[in-house]
């Protein structure tokens, strides 16, 4: 596709139970960074992947989250025994010098 | 610690009008700043940039003001549409000639652009 598809696009969850988060990126966009926004707040860096380089998990709040990619392809976000304040919005971009593009982000709300 | 910062939550202006975006940084490795709008359940999407060489840059109706000495950076919309309407975020990198783009994000700044 011509854009960055994030799936799915809303998903609540029962605190307690693991979700994971979908991000498909466009062809050739070798980097790809998980972000999230919390209500009032700015994005917030999580994962970053550059093509086989190990990734930069600096970003990770803690170790319930994980992250997944195999090369230039998809990328999954894990995140075990959801509590309550990680409901967000997580967003998935490609990059390339600096540009990025981001999906329409997937809307978690725990409950 | 914010290291990018948006003041000001919301702005309304009047259409026709010029629409000024404010935003501040502690950190004096950047080097790179990028301005991003974001539409209600959309992705953001990449606006404007401003690289630190430069104290100026300008893309149509958008520029993006840099001023280093005081770490701040604004931009300006003229004249503001009603689509413009939408939040406004605010980024910075300090690594442009390197190959990882992390960018820390500001709050965002929701512009209003009244008919």
């Amino acid at each position: 596709g011509a854009g960055v598809s994030q799936s799915p696009s809303n998903k609540v969850t029962e605190k307690g139970k693991d979700v994971e988060l979908r991000c498909d990126p466009i062809s050739g966009h070798t980097a790809l960074y998980w972000y999230r926004q919390r209500l009032g707040q700015g994005l917030e860096f999580l994962i970053y992947f550059q093509g086989n380089s190990a990734p930069d998990k600096s970003g990770l709040p803690s170790d319930r989250f994980s992250a997944e990619r195999t090369g230039e392809s998809v990328s999954t976000l894990t995140i075990q025994r959801t509590q309550q304040e990680d409901s967000a919005v997580y967003l998935c971009a490609g990059v390339t010098t600096a540009r990025y593009t981001f999906g329409s982000g997937t809307r978690l709300t725990v409950v | 610690d914010q290291q990018v910062k948006q003041n000001s939550p919301s702005l309304s202006v009047q259409e026709g009008r010029i629409s000024i975006l404010n935003c501040d940084y502690t950190n004096s490795m950047f080097d790179y700043f990028l301005w991003y709008k974001k539409y209600p359940a959309e992705g953001p999407t990449f606006l404007i940039s401003i690289s630190s060489i430069k104290d100026k840059n300008e893309d149509g109706r958008f520029t993006v003001f840099l001023n280093k000495s005081a770490k701040h950076l604004s931009l300006h919309i003229v004249p503001s549409q009603p689509g413009d309407s939408a939040v406004y975020f605010c980024a910075a990198s300090g690594n442009s000639g390197g190959s990882n783009y992390k960018l820390t994000f500001g709050k965002g700044t929701l512009l209003t652009v009244n008919p």
